[in-house]
């Protein structure tokens, strides 16, 4: 079946720290993976995505590599912001299918 | 692009009460998703449509659900006699098909929150 495994949060760090948030899929065939963010009373906003093995998405300073071997697709950041401050979901689309299938997400919050 | 709108963005309501919700995708997408998330959780997907035609449903969805999407632009979520259990945001997303296998993301609005009484 297809599932996403986030690492448990909360996660708190301190201004200008460095960000690892872990990632791991299962998955049928070769999916798209991304990753969401969730601001406060607000929806998903796409974040990055990567849709084949070795792809590296980036935006906004974070990065995520698509790890076939490890099945992995883990988000980094080398400095933080406190307006980084949210919910971040990883989320997985198997290749032909219709659904997405989400994490449950791994809330940051960063202090100045 | 105006985004993805839904409407209303709170609605409360008294247990028992029928409520129905709107969406707009935006206006090039076809496909059309349905998630209802609760707090800590990620989005759990309830239904989706591609144009018109409603092609799955999750068992999430019970039969006091029904989701329609006349003409293939807008969308409604109808939950009727509502019960506690039905608090929740309920998300909506939308998304381009280019073809089987073409990661397109999925675009979302910010959401209804639903709380029974």
């Amino acid at each position: 079946g297809n599932s996403v495994t986030q690492m448990e949060g909360p996660v708190t760090l301190s201004e200008e720290a460095f960000l690892t948030i872990n990632c791991t899929y299962t998955a049928t065939g070769y999916p798209s993976l991304f990753w969401y963010v969730q601001y406060p009373g607000e929806g998903l906003q796409l974040l990055l995505k990567a849709t084949k093995a070795d792809d590296k998405g980036s935006n906004k300073g974070f990065e995520a590599t698509y790890r076939k071997e490890t099945t992995s697709f883990h988000l980094e950041k080398g400095s933080v912001q406190v307006s980084d401050s949210a919910v971040y979901f990883c989320a997985l689309s198997p290749w032909g299918g219709n659904q997405f299938y989400f994490g449950t997400g791994t809330s940051l919050t960063v202090i100045p | 692009d105006t985004g993805v709108s839904q409407d209303p963005r709170h609605k409360i309501t008294k247990r028992g009460q029928n409520v129905t919700f709107r969406c707009d995708p935006i206006s090039e997408h076809n496909r059309l998703y349905w998630y209802r998330q609760t707090l800590g959780q990620g989005p759990e997907f309830l239904t989706y449509f591609q144009n018109e035609a409603q092609l799955e449903k999750s068992r999430l969805l019970s039969d006091r659900f029904s989701a329609e999407r006349p003409k293939g632009s807008f969308s409604t979520l109808e939950i009727q006699r509502t019960e506690q259990g039905d608090s929740a945001m309920y998300l909506c997303a939308s998304m381009a098909d280019r073809g089987r296998g073409s990661n397109q993301p999925q675009h979302f609005g910010d959401g209804t929150r639903l709380s029974i009484l």
